[in-house]
């Protein structure tokens, strides 16, 4: 298996732009993650997703950002309109679903630059 | 609420020595605990992780954690260090029947050739 991918990895775009960053989890895992890692703020969770539905969104830190699973092979987290403050190493992490929880498996990130 | 504690934000140990990165948590009723490592400009990578039983649980690569529900700690420890063992290490916790899990703030292992 290739692992979790994301595309792009290295995204510089400038301030009120939408940005997208996609996500492709790993064949037969059925929770999606979304991070967010910065320096000041550590690694952050923005949003996870059972079965293509959004479970806990209570991380993205405001209506600027969205996240969609439209099937199991497929996710977005898009910025719109984009801030510096944004500015970070965005992380998409697959799992199976299960009573103990499963281990996640991190992308590659994709980083973000805001000007 | 859940919480991850690390109170060290960099270790340094030397190469062939004992290394232990700390972590503490905070969760209410009995916890799901996990280590992951994440080296430069990558994914963190899953390490090992505490579920029940035996309080010494084994990871990849040589590690092991020690899970001390007392002292709500699950402390990282290997026994020789390796140069390549240098990298960032998340502790991070799970409540029972709920699947969020909560990252610690790392820390920075430095062993030193």
């Amino acid at each position: 298996d290739a692992g979790v991918i994301q595309s792009p990895r290295h995204e510089v775009t400038e301030m009120g732009q939408e940005v997208t960053l996609r996500c492709k989890p790993i064949s037969g895992h059925n929770s999606l993650f979304w991070y967010r890692q910065t320096m000041m703020r550590g690694l952050e969770l923005l949003i996870y997703f059972n079965n293509n539905v959004p479970i806990d969104d209570s991380g993205m830190p405001e209506d600027r950002f969205s996240a969609k699973m439209p099937n199991a092979s497929f996710s977005t987290l898009k910025i719109q309109p984009s801030e510096p403050r944004d500015s970070a190493v965005y992380f998409c992490a697959s799992s199976l679903r299960g009573e103990p929880p499963y281990e996640q498996y991190f992308g590659p990130g994709t980083r973000l630059t805001v000007t | 609420a859940q919480s991850v504690a690390q109170p060290e934000d960099q270790v340094n140990v030397a190469e062939g020595n004992p290394l232990t990165v700390k972590c503490t948590y905070s969760v209410s009723g009995n916890p799901y605990l996990f280590w992951y490592v994440q080296y430069p400009n990558r994914g963190l990578q899953f390490l090992l992780k505490y579920i029940t039983g035996d309080n010494l649980v084994k990871g990849s690569y040589g590690f092991e954690a020690e899970f001390n529900k007392s002292q709500t700690s699950f402390h990282l420890k290997k026994p020789s260090a390796l140069v390549s063992d240098s990298a960032l290490y998340f502790c991070a916790v799970s409540p029972r029947s709920y699947q969020k899990v909560t990252f610690g703030t790392g820390t920075k292992l430095q062993v030193i050739p």
